[in-house]
């Protein structure tokens, strides 16, 4: 079947250290992009990528970086610049010229301890 | 910029009774409308969409929403709720013709059905 498959699904790390989360789709689809989760705060856009080697920031990129190397893979690293990384972090892809819509991954919940 | 407004963060309802959940975004032009569920530790969704044509647009599940352009709405309406509706509803918002322009979010209204 196919879908977008992110991992870990629960994560901790202690404060100060670099983490990254994978995000694998096989749905062929050229966009990607990852959001943050919050309580009461919605999703908040933090890269999106529409094509291999490129991306673009969101509203809150500060802290994160990402790559784009395959079409498949955008994982995103936790950089021990973020204040505050504690939170749910979801990927999803959508199709080129599409509507737009999003199709989502189960999530990685990072914690930091 | 375009914004979502979700009117109601949180949204208790008793089972088999009706419910909306208020969506309105700013924009003066066309847009796509979208309504996304998520349900606890999961990822989202889609609910329904709508991106012209018709303004009721409808789910499987019995859900429902109207695109309403004078009031710039898109309310989620069930008439009667199930236990297993209970979840995080996210109304988001896009131009059209925008290539891959990321969704805009509103900030969720959870909804809890009593038994």
């Amino acid at each position: 079947d196919g879908g977008i498959t992110q991992s870990p699904k629960y994560l901790f790390r202690k404060e100060g250290q670099n983490v990254t989360l994978s995000c694998e789709q096989n749905l062929n689809h050229d966009a990607m992009y990852w959001y943050r989760q919050d309580p009461g705060q919605g999703l908040r856009l933090i890269y999106y990528s529409q094509i291999v080697n490129d991306f673009q920031k969101g509203d809150i990129a500060e802290g994160y970086s990402v790559s784009r190397e395959k079409k498949e893979s955008f994982p995103l690293t936790v950089t021990s610049a973020q204040k505050n990384p504690t939170a749910f972090y979801l990927c999803a892809s959508s199709k080129q010229g599409g509507d737009g819509e999003l199709f989502f991954g189960e999530g990685s919940r990072l914690t930091v301890l | 910029a375009q914004s979502v407004t979700q009117l109601d963060s949180q949204v208790p309802v008793f089972e088999e009774a009706p419910v909306e959940l208020r969506c309105n975004y700013s924009s003066s032009v066309s847009v796509y409308l979208f309504w996304y569920v998520q349900y606890p530790n999961q990822g989202l969704q889609l609910l329904l969409k709508y991106l012209s044509g018709s303004t009721l647009v409808k789910s499987i599940n019995g859900f429902e929403a109207e695109f309403n352009k004078s009031q710039t709405s898109f309310h989620l309406r069930k008439p009667s709720v199930h236990i297993s509706d209970t979840a995080e509803y996210f109304c988001a918002v896009r131009p059209p013709n925008s290539g891959n322009t990321p969704l805009v979010f509103g900030k969720g209204t959870r909804l809890s059905v009593i038994a």
